[in-house]
């Protein structure tokens, strides 16, 4: 089945810079990969997805980016903001018959004003 | 639109009680999925229906935990008897339809004493 892994597990950045999430999966046939961010006693938001027909998605101070080929896919965000700290979790799943979200185990992100 | 309601928000029982949660997805939404995350790892599937049929449950511990969605709305969860392993957050997402992005509820944080 598959497996995803996220690196790093925590992630502490200054209000401002940029912070990277990355995760790979195990499963060649996976082919949607969405991200979602989970405030503490919140529930998990979807931020952004992307499918495996695009290399690159943005969202204002978000991108997700995708290597197929390695089997890799990161998360980008930029101009970080303090409300940006939360816990953000990847996924990964076949995109054909029903999906199965496969989770990462998550990054807590600080951002210190 | 209204989210994905779920009760109770928390639960504290003694091991091998028995404990029900109850999820009301979003109006229209034909897929439905129940989640364990626990403490410090990504959310679980631990079954997923399409309607008011069950598309996978590989993962759902059959012997004490099991789930029902009449009517295709409304679902249950129920786990008879609680181990302390089960102590966890239990999740419910629903989406329009496969291969849709999946919306959670705030789930129910379950404490085994």
């Amino acid at each position: 089945g598959e497996n995803v892994e996220q690196h790093p597990s925590t992630l502490s950045v200054q209000e401002g810079d940029s912070a990277v999430i990355k995760c790979t999966y195990s499963d060649s046939a996976s082919n949607y990969f969405p991200w979602y961010k989970q405030e503490l006693g919140k529930r998990p938001q979807l931020i952004i997805d992307i499918r495996s027909n695009v290399g690159e998605k943005k969202d204002q101070r978000i991108a997700v980016t995708l290597n197929k080929t390695a089997k890799h896919f990161s998360l980008h965000i930029t101009e970080t903001q303090p409300e940006d700290s939360a816990v953000y979790f990847c996924a990964a799943s076949r995109d054909t018959g029903f999906q199965k979200l496969v989770f990462g185990t998550g990054t807590r992100l600080l951002v210190s004003p | 639109e209204a989210g994905v309601a779920q009760s109770p928000r928390y639960k504290i029982i003694e091991k091998r009680q028995s404990v029900a949660f109850w999820c009301n997805p979003i109006s229209g939404h034909a897929t439905l999925y129940w989640y364990q995350q626990i403490l410090g790892q990504g959310p679980k599937l631990l079954i997923q229906f399409q309607n008011n049929g069950v598309v996978d449950d590989s993962q759902l511990p059959k012997d004490r935990f099991s789930a029902e969605r009449l009517k295709g709305v409304d679902s249950t969860l129920k786990i008879q008897p609680a181990k302390l392993e089960d102590s966890a957050v239990y999740l419910c997402a629903s989406s329009p339809g496969d291969r849709q992005p999946q919306h959670f509820g705030d789930g129910t944080r379950l404490s085994i004493l």
